[in-house]
């Protein structure tokens, strides 16, 4: 089966760096996903990495290591917007089917 | 406006009554998918399919049913709907083999009483 850990809850200062941690266990892998979901909406698709290293997009990136089975979002320079749910995803055991973690909850304070 | 609607967005109905709730995505995507989102639980998919006629059970397939006849439709049946099917249900689309970037739907708040 498949099992996505990250923490419930991450407080951080506005203008500040913060990063999300994802570990996950899952039988064959094809990829990490991050998805952004602002409350009463609906998810938005952030970043996908399939093989090691650190993926850049503005002021997120993200990083896998598939030895570990970690991958993390790093959030640059926050601003209030982006209190929001953050969700990883794998890609395994089929890759049609995408497994989510249970989300991390970011608060951004001024 | 590349999108994927869902209708209803808000939905209360009683024990046993059949629903369907639909799915459109207007991106000529292959594969579509639904998941349920329950507090502390995350997504969690229920079918999927990568194309017409092809659909698969996701994690959580129990008590639901899809249908796929159509590239753009993809509706999610609930033939008895119980309470423990109240939930937040989400449609979601993408090209098959891309990079995993799934767009969603708005969302549908189902309540079961």
């Amino acid at each position: 089966g498949q099992s996505l850990e990250q923490p419930s809850e991450v407080t951080a200062v506005e203008g500040a760096i913060v990063q999300i941690n994802c570990t996950y266990q899952t039988s064959g892998f094809y990829g990490l996903s991050w998805y952004q979901q602002h409350d009463g909406g609906a998810p938005t698709f952030l970043s996908y990495n399939a093989l090691d290293g650190l993926e850049e997009t503005g002021r997120f990136s993200s990083f896998l290591s598939r030895s570990d089975s970690y991958g993390y979002l790093l959030l640059q320079e926050l601003q209030m917007k982006d209190s929001a749910s953050y969700f990883c995803a794998v890609s395994g055991g089929g890759a049609n089917n995408l497994f989510f973690g249970t989300g991390t909850r970011l608060t951004v304070i001024p | 406006e590349a999108q994927v609607t869902q209708n209803p967005r808000y939905l209360i109905t009683v024990t046993g009554k059949k629903l369907t709730v639909t799915c459109s995505q207007n991106m000529n995507h292959e594969y579509m998918s639904w998941y349920r989102q329950d507090p502390g639980l995350g997504l969690r998919q229920i079918y999927y399919s990568m194309n017409v006629e092809v659909t698969d059970k996701g994690d959580v397939p129990e008590g639901y049913k899809v249908s796929r006849k159509e590239k753009r439709n993809f509706p999610l049946i609930l033939e008895s709907p119980s309470p423990n099917q109240t939930s937040l249900y989400f449609c979601a689309s993408r090209l098959t083999g891309s990079n995993y970037e799934q767009y969603f739907g708005p969302g549908t708040r189902l309540t079961v009483t």
